[in-house]
Order: structure tokens, then C-alpha cells, then sequence
């Protein structure tokens, strides 16, 4: 089983609809969370952190289930900015930050 | 403020040979994290140096070392090139935990 695993997608939307991405971790020890965004041969930048709270930034929520060992990322009202390839990236463990990521799903915003 | 700068941003190298990639992290960032991200493939976690350690490795042949400077800058060495070695080699820098600021990568091609 591998470490962190995604939706493979890819998901086509049109604008302004409302998409989500679920990521799923297998190391139980886990304890920070992120989702990336990265342009077709850029780099991946941070889009934010998730809590276990959950957690909003404009458009973007982020949920996480421990238990299940999961997080999600949902996108409301899609631009067509949005479209790139969004990547979960979990940590290993208390005093152990490197972190693992998921292959990545790609999200198309079609006008 | 700089982000994490890599050079080159581009290598060609033929099978056999020696790659060195350079990082340099975000000021006052203590961790450097390298990752390899073949085409069409998400990222693979490589080395993870802190405070002039390595702290962590992934599942890479010994071929792959690295070292970190006193100033926190990070070197990443691939020895005896391989064809499967071309991708783009991303570093990434944090100062306290796990969330990481990427350069933009270098994308070596072995051929």
C-alpha cells in the first residue's frame, strides 16, 4: 500500500462548480498536513495547512478524519485559474518532517 | 525576501557520469529536503538534512548522497547516472516543522 494516495482524476469541471479531492495516509503517526498546488513544470507551492479543526481560506476548505485517516480539499465556485495538479503531502511523525506525497490529481477548470 | 534557489535549473549529463545539484534554502531555514519527481510521476522523498545532518532517507540506491553546508545550503550528488535518473530534482526548505517552500527544481536529463 502506499504511503499517501489520491483520487487518480483527472476531474474536468466547468467554472463555478464545486469539486473535492480526498487523499488517504497509511502511517497512523502522522501528524502535519498540507495540500500543494503545482503548474504543469513548476514547482509545487503550498496551498495550506490542514487542521483538525478543519480549516477555510476563501474558496478552499480542508477537512481532516484521523480516525479514517484522511483529508480532503474542496474547491467552490472553480475558477479557471484553479486548473493545475494538486498534490497531499502528510508528514511522518512527531520530530520527523519529511514528508510524503501523493502522486497528485489533476483538475481541468473548463469556462 | 529570496525563496529556495536551485542550480542549475537545467543538466545534461550522460549515463555514467556525476550530477551535483546545488540548494539554497530560504533565509534562516534550517531543514533542506530533496525529492525526485519523474514525468508523469508524483514526488519521491530523497534526503531530508537539518542543522548540517542528514536526518532521513528515502528508498534511493546509495548512488544518491547528499550533504548540507554550515550555511544551510544543500548538495544533492548522483553518482553512476542512470537513464531512469532523469527527472526533475526538487529541493525544499522549512525552519521549524514540516512545512516546506520549494525552489523550482533542476531538470536533469541523463542520456
Amino acid at each position: 500500500r502506499k504511503e499517501v494516495e489520491q483520487d487518480p482524476g483527472p476531474f474536468n469541471v466547468p467554472e463555478g462548480a464545486t469539486v473535492a479531492f480526498n487523499c488517504t495516509y497509511s502511517n497512523s503517526a502522522s501528524q502535519s498536513f498540507f495540500w500543494y498546488r503545482q503548474d504543469c513544470r513548476k514547482e509545487p507551492k503550498l496551498l495550506m495547512s490542514v487542521y483538525s479543526s478543519g480549516n477555510e481560506d476563501g474558496r478552499f476548505t480542508a477537512q481532516l478524519n484521523r480516525a479514517s485517516q484522511y483529508i480532503s480539499l474542496l474547491i467552490r465556485d472553480s475558477k479557471l485559474s484553479d486548473s493545475a495538479t494538486y498534490l497531499c503531502a502528510v508528514s511522518q511523525g512527531w520530530n520527523n518532517n519529511d514528508m510524503r506525497f501523493g502522486a497528485g490529481t489533476r483538475l481541468t477548470v473548463k469556462p | 525576501e529570496a525563496g529556495v534557489t536551485q542550480s542549475p535549473t537545467h543538466l545534461i549529463k550522460t549515463r555514467g557520469q556525476q550530477a551535483t545539484l546545488r540548494c539554497s534554502p530560504i533565509s534562516g531555514h534550517t531543514s533542506v529536503y530533496w525529492y525526485q519527481q519523474a514525468l508523469g510521476l508524483g514526488l519521491q522523498f530523497l534526503l531530508w538534512y537539518d542543522e548540517g545532518e542528514e536526518r532521513n532517507r528515502g528508498n534511493f540506491p546509495p548512488r544518491f548522497s547528499g550533504r548540507q553546508f554550515p550555511n544551510y545550503s544543500s548538495e544533492l550528488n548522483v553518482n553512476a547516472l542512470e537513464l531512469e535518473d532523469s527527472a526533475l530534482y526538487l529541493c525544499a526548505s522549512s525552519w521549524d516543522g514540516p512545512e516546506a517552500f520549494f525552489g523550482q527544481g533542476t531538470r536533469l536529463t541523463v542520456v
